[in-house]
C-alpha cells in the first residue's frame, strides 16, 4: 500500500517564476492538505482540499492556489515566487471524517534564488 | 485561535538517559493532540495521539505522552533513549475553530542523543 507520494523532491526556481508541486494521497484517503515548513520551523497550514474544493485555508496569500482531481490527487501552485517561499512543502492525506491524524509525504524542497 | 508552544528548541541527552519534551497548547474548546517525528530529510511520521479516554498514550517504540487538561500540556517522555531517536519532534493540536482535520504545530524540539 503506497503512502503519500510527492513530486518533485527538490527544485530550484528564481524570483517571479511559478511552481507546481504534486501529491498523491494514501490509498483510501479523500482529503489532501498542504503545509509549508520553513527552515527551523514547524509546518504551517496552507489549505485543504476535499471533493475537489478548497475546504479550509490558512493565512497564505492568493499566490498560493491548489487543485484536487477526481482521483483525489492534488497540486499546489505558487505564482510570483519570492525568496521567502523557499521551504519544504508537505502534502498530507486523511479521511474527511477523520480525527486530525494526517499521513505525510516526504515533501518537496523548493529553493527560490 | 489555537496555538502550541514547545518550550525547548533543542534537548541534548546521553544514550540510555530519560528525556522529556515539553508541549503546551491553548484552546478554548476540546482538542485532539499529537506528536509527530521528523528524521533528517524526511516527512513527518505520527508518533502517538490523544483523542479521548486514557490520558496516558504510548507509542510502539517506547515513547509515552500524558494529556493534562488542567495544565493544557501534552509532554512526551521516554525512560531510555537510543541514538536512533535523534530527530525533530513536533507537538500538534487539532480541533476548535480550525476543525478536527487540520493541525496546528509547534516549532519543534530537536532531540540530540549522543553516546
Amino acid at each position: 500500500d503506497a503512502g503519500v507520494t510527492q513530486s518533485p523532491t527538490h527544485l530550484i526556481k528564481t524570483r517571479g517564476q511559478q511552481v507546481t508541486l504534486r501529491c498523491s494521497p494514501k490509498s483510501g484517503h479523500d482529503t489532501v492538505s498542504w503545509y509549508q515548513q520553513a527552515l527551523g520551523q514547524g509546518p504551517q497550514f496552507i489549505f485543504q482540499y476535499y471533493e475537489e474544493e478548497e475546504r479550509q485555508r490558512g493565512n497564505f496569500p492568493d499566490r498560493f492556489s491548489g487543485h484536487q482531481f477526481p482521483n483525489y490527487s492534488s497540486e499546489l501552485n505558487v505564482n510570483a515566487l519570492l525568496l521567502g517561499d523557499s521551504a519544504l512543502y508537505l502534502c498530507a492525506s486523511s479521511l474527511s471524517a477523520g480525527t486530525g491524524e494526517l499521513f505525510f509525504g516526504e515533501g518537496s524542497r523548493l529553493t527560490v534564488l | 485561535a489555537q496555538s502550541v508552544t514547545q518550550l525547548d528548541s533543542q534537548v541534548p541527552v546521553f544514550e540510555e538517559a530519560p528525556v522529556e519534551l515539553r508541549c503546551n497548547y491553548s484552546s478554548s474548546v476540546s482538542v485532539y493532540l499529537f506528536w509527530y517525528v521528523q528524521y533528517p530529510n524526511q516527512g513527518l511520521q505520527l508518533l502517538l495521539k490523544y483523542l479521548s479516554g486514557s490520558t496516558l498514550v504510548e507509542s510502539i517504540n517506547g515513547f509515552e505522552a500524558e494529556f493534562n487538561k488542567s495544565q493544557t500540556s501534552f509532554h512526551l517522555r521516554k525512560p531510555s533513549v537510543h541514538i536512533s531517536d535523534t530527530a525533530e519532534y513536533f507537538c500538534a493540536v487539532s480541533g476548535g475553530y480550525s476543525g478536527y482535520s487540520t493541525l496546528t504545530f509547534g516549532k519543534g524540539t530537536m532531540l540530540l542523543v549522543s553516546p
